[in-house]
């Protein structure tokens, strides 16, 4: 069955960064783009951008660009959500989701990652 | 860029009855490339595909659960709703290319 597992909680300060894993099992990673999403405390869901499996391209929504990158390693089909330079407002759970099948909804979740920066 | 409106953003109904979550999109969503889908999030929890397509099911979905609409207007019904269906509830548009997603702002349901 398909599965996310994303890494666990993390506690920065500002200014550092963190990296945030999502590994995929149960099928073909390179076969379907992953996306990221991000949740603010008792906030709505926000589209961060997608990462081509196939290429590695990345591509960035207006707001995410510059401080945040996503990256591969598709020897052990795993996405990689790193955000630099950390502000308060990153406070947030980060979560990766797969394309679906065919059409860009997202079919499959990972289970979540609270970032939450605080001095 | 399209914007998503839910409504109502809280929703409270008995359990048994049905429930009826609007979804307006500030363009018609037309082409074959686009398309409507809607999320279960519960407290705690990854949101959970619903419907994708305005109206297909995704798996493991009870038939309670159903998508409907075309154009700017789409509705989630619920029905026979359960004590386990409150969550919030999100719609998302997407285009398949370029690849581009944007979310309602949810509505909360309360049994």
């Amino acid at each position: 069955q398909v599965q996310l597992v994303q890494s666990g909680s993390e506690l920065k300060k500002p200014g550092a960064s963190v990296k945030v894993s999502c590994k995929a099992s149960g099928y073909n990673f390179t076969y379907y783009a992953m996306n990221w999403v991000r949740q603010a405390p008792g906030q709505g869901l926000e589209w961060m951008g997608w990462i081509n499996t196939n290429t590695g391209n990345p591509t960035y929504t207006q707001g995410f660009t510059g401080r945040f990158v996503f990256s591969l390693d598709t020897s052990v089909n795993t996405a990689y959500l790193q955000i630099r330079s950390l502000k308060a407002e990153d406070t947030a759970v980060y979560y990766c989701a797969r394309r679906g099948s065919g059409d860009s909804y997202t079919d499959y979740w990972g289970q979540g990652t609270l970032v939450t920066v605080s001095s | 860029e399209i914007v998503m409106t839910q409504f109502p953003a809280t929703l409270s109904v008995s359990p048994g009855e049905r429930a009826t979550l609007s979804c307006r999109a500030s363009q018609s969503v037309t082409s074959i490339s686009v398309g409507i889908a809607w999320y279960q999030q519960k407290p705690g929890q990854a949101p959970r595909l619903l419907i994708h397509g305005a109206s297909t099911t995704a798996t493991d979905i009870p038939a309670r659960f159903r998508g409907s609409g075309a154009g700017t207007e789409f509705t989630l019904t619920i029905s026979n709703l359960q004590s386990e269906d409150s969550a919030v509830y999100y719609c998302q548009y997407y285009n398949n290319w370029p690849p581009e997603i944007t979310f309602g702002q949810g509505t909360r349901l309360e049994i």
